[in-house]
């Protein structure tokens, strides 16, 4: 079945270091991917999606690229800010299910 | 524009009993999704509802069910509650034109069972 694959965390980053968080996805078809951000105590947050191959999605300074050929989705982000700090979910909707498939998470911890 | 609210934001109930939680769905959307989000875990798909019907549903048992109201507001009711029930219940509200658009997701109801 379809599924999500995120790098384990904690990532633990100092303030304006460069974010990689990888993730790679396995699918029927050509799913819309995305990319969620739930800060501590909150629901889920959109930060950026793409829904074909070769889109860039961005928000908020984060970029993720649609890469069909890895199978992969890697959100980066230039320079990061402890306001960042969160648990970050990679996604995809395939098919006509309707419905979110979630990665694991990736909790990020942006250190002063 | 209003978002996706939900209520109550916290619950506390005891194993065997019954729970309602509900949704409003965001202005404009007509299909409501409910999440499970055990502690430490990605949301995992509980169920779809579209123009008050059922429209996929995850792997949850039957004691898992869910309303859609014409204001396309919605509840899930859980039955005989279990230890395991005990997670962030989260409602995403979305359009469906035919193919499935974003989801928007409300700040959740944290359910512990005693």
């Amino acid at each position: 079945g379809d599924s999500v694959t995120q790098m384990e965390g904690p990532v633990t980053l100092s303030e304006e270091a460069f974010l990689t968080i990888n993730c790679t996805y396995t699918a029927t078809g050509y799913p819309s991917l995305f990319w969620y951000v739930q800060y501590p105590g909150e629901g889920l947050q959109l930060l950026l999606k793409a829904t074909k191959a070769d889109d860039k999605g961005s928000n908020k300074g984060f970029e993720a690229t649609y890469r069909k050929e890895t199978t992969s989705f890697h959100l980066e982000k230039g320079s990061v800010q402890v306001s960042d700090s969160a648990v970050y979910f990679c996604a995809l909707i395939s098919g006509n299910t309707g419905k979110l498939i979630f990665g694991q998470g990736t909790t990020l911890q942006v250190k002063p | 524009e209003t978002g996706v609210t939900q209520s109550p934001t916290h619950l506390i109930k005891t194993r065997g009993q019954q729970v309602t939680l509900r949704c409003s769905s965001q202005s404009g959307h007509n299909t409501v999704s409910w999440y499970q989000q055990a502690l430490g875990q990605g949301p995992q798909f509980i169920f779809q509802y579209y123009r008050e019907e059922e429209n996929g549903r995850g792997n949850f048992p039957p004691r898992f069910s869910g309303l859609q109201f014409p204001n396309y507001s919605s509840e899930l009711n859980v039955n005989a509650l279990e230890l395991d029930d005990s997670a962030l219940y989260l409602c995403a509200s979305s359009i469906n034109s035919g193919r499935f658009e974003t989801q928007y997701f409300g700040p959740g109801t944290r359910l512990l069972v005693l």
